[in-house]
């Protein structure tokens, strides 16, 4: 069974401060996405990450897909209360389904 | 703004109804996909569509159901509607594997 494990689940921090958030597997994916959601609202596509080694930024925010494409980071510079949200990372099933498998997120919360 | 779009946006009903929701995908995506998101739970896949056919099940009840339409929409049918069915559900749509693109979600509160 495929499997994707984020830590921590909870993150709070002052702004300024840097933080990373893991999201690990003992399988092999093709690819990984990472999402932001905010409460009430549908997740939204931050980012997808392909190639094994691969290192992604979107302004403040660096991703890293594993050598192996077995797990995956988010790296936070300087945090804003705007960064705080939902932060879920996934991965498509095996097969050709399309179904993505999701993390159970980590909850960053900002504090001005 | 991502392109897919979910009505209604809230909905409010009494236990043992049935509701529908409806899905628009982004323009060319031909899979739908559906979540359910409680409170204590992360997302929960429900089920997936391509090209209005069904291609992949989930946690879905046999009370809930849906179809994507030739124009690609698709419905998510819930009847005999209890209290733990209170969510927020959602809709995805793809044109690949791997990148799926989310709707604002439609609240139901079931009384």
């Amino acid at each position: 069974t495929q499997l994707l494990e984020q830590s921590p689940q909870f993150l709070s921090i002052q702004e300024g401060e840097n933080l990373t958030v893991y999201c690990n597997s003992s399988s092999v994916f093709s690819s990984l996405q990472w999402y932001r959601q905010e409460p009430g609202e549908g997740p939204v596509l931050l980012v997808t990450v392909v190639t094994g080694g691969e290192v992604k930024k979107l302004k403040r925010l660096t991703f890293q897909f594993g050598d192996a494409r077995k797990d995956s980071s988010l790296h936070i510079t300087a945090a804003q209360p705007g960064d705080t949200g939902l932060y879920l990372c996934a991965g498509p099933r095996t097969g050709n389904t399309g179904k993505l498998i999701f993390g159970q997120g980590t909850t960053l919360q900002v504090k001005p | 703004d991502s392109g897919v779009t979910q009505t209604p946006k809230h909905l409010i009903t009494a236990t043992g109804q049935r509701v529908t929701l409806r899905c628009s995908p982004r323009s060319g995506d031909l899979s739908v996909y559906w979540y359910q998101q409680s409170l204590d739970q992360g997302l929960q896949f429900l089920i997936q569509y391509y090209n209005g056919e069904e291609r992949a099940k989930g946690n879905i009840l046999e009370r809930f159901s849906a179809q994507q339409f030739p124009d690609l929409h698709s419905e998510l049918n819930l009847s005999s509607l209890e209290l733990g069915d209170s969510a927020l559900y959602f809709c995805a749509s793809s044109v690949s594997i791997g990148e799926q693109f989310f709707g604002p979600g439609t609240r139901l509160t079931v009384l």
